[in-house]
Parts: C-alpha cells; structure tokens; sequence
C-alpha cells in the first residue's frame, strides 16, 4: 500500500532553474494539497485541489503553480527557482471534506 | 483566519516520566483538531483527531488528547514516555473553506526524551 508518493526525493536547483515536484495517491482520495516546511515555521500550505479539476490557492502560493493532471497526482511546478524556496515539500491527500490528511515522504530541495 | 499556537518549541523529558505538549488553536466554528507526529527526515503521521462528541481522544502509540471548547486548548498526553517517541509533534486545526480540508499547523514542538 504506497499511499502517497512523492518524487524526487532530493533535489539541488540554480537559481532561476525550473522543476516539477510529483505527487500521485493511489487511495482514491479527493482532496490533495502542496505544503513546504521551513525551520521553526511549521508546515504551510501552498496550493490545494479540494477535487479534480479544481485548484485553489493557499498560504504561500507566490512563485509556484500546480495542476491536478487527474484523480491521482497533483505536480507543483517552480518556474524559476530562488534561494527562498529552499525547503521540504509535502504532498497530502485526504478523502472527504473532513477527513484526515495523509503524507508523503517530502522533497527536499536547495536552490543555490 | 484559523491558527495554531504550540507555545513550547523544545521539551526534555526523561524516559517512564508524563508528557503534556499544549496546543491553542484560533478557529470560528466547531474546530477539526489534529496532531501528527514526525521523525527525522521522514513525513507526518497522524497520531489523533477530533472532530465531534467525546472530548477525551485517544490515539496511537498509547498517545490521548483533550479537546477544552472553553479554553481553545488541544493538548496532547502522554502517561510514560518511551525513548522512540522522541520526535517533532504538530497541532494542526482543520477549515473546510472551498470544500477542501485546509490544514493549518503550528510551528512544532521537539521532543527530546532522556534515558
């Protein structure tokens, strides 16, 4: 049972360099979301799509965009990447409109 | 707007001792409350939640929480403290704004346990 998964796992950028981080849920969940971890800040949320089809703005969307290509994954694209998106990526899904989230593993990516 | 405040950053605790980690949360309906559990370099998992009924939750890994409507409190208990639960722990409230769970986190709180 993979639950959510997210690649890559590791990534250093330049700065101004592009990427994708992917994500796909094999739980059949509805809602999906794009969160980054920063030290001593918690997690905060980037995007969301609360369905297919849907995406909706969160905390700190400025610099990212997502598509939710079907059910299953969720990507979320750097276009030009900056020293200040230096941080862990977390991919989430959950199933209702109440549930819980459920995790991926994260991305850790440095841009220098 | 919804928030979390976890107002302990680091706590040590010795191994067999009690653990409280508090939570405070901001929210302006009945709230859906959460804590997660992470270890190093690994992703949340969730140790609780609350969503309705009884106030007292109990959890995985022997963890329990109380959910106090009067004092927007949402602690986290826990009666002996093993070595392995040494780890970071996030409250985290729930808002259900566009129909999508939007969580909000709080900053953490870093459990250090002392053999």
């Amino acid at each position: 049972n993979a639950g959510v998964t997210q690649t890559p796992k590791f990534q250093v950028l330049k700065t101004g360099q592009s990427m994708t981080l992917q994500c796909a849920q094999d739980m059949n969940h509805n809602s999906m979301y794009w969160y980054r971890q920063d030290p001593g800040m918690g997690l905060r949320l980037i995007y969301y799509s609360a369905s297919e089809g849907t995406t909706d703005k969160g905390e700190v969307p400025n610099g990212y965009n997502v598509s939710r290509l079907n059910k299953r994954e969720f990507s979320l694209r750097l276009e030009s990447a900056a020293p200040s998106q230096t941080s862990v990526y977390f991919c989430a899904s959950s199933p209702t409109r109440s549930a819980e989230a459920f995790f991926g593993q994260g991305t850790r990516l440095t841009v220098v | 707007a919804q928030s979390v405040t976890q107002p302990d950053i680091h706590i040590t605790v010795s191994e067999g001792a009690s653990l409280e980690l508090r939570c405070n949360y901001s929210y302006g309906a009945t709230p859906y409350l959460f804590w997660y559990v992470q270890s190093p370099g690994q992703g949340l998992q969730l140790l609780l939640k609350y969503f309705s009924g009884d106030t007292l939750v109990q959890g995985i890994k022997g963890f329990e929480a109380e959910f106090k409507r009067s004092q927007s409190s949402f602690n986290l208990r826990k009666p002996s403290v093993h070595w392995s639960d040494a780890a970071e722990y996030f409250c985290a409230v729930g808002g259900l704004t566009g129909g999508g769970n939007k969580l909000t986190f709080g900053t953490g709180t870093q459990l250090k346990v002392e053999l």
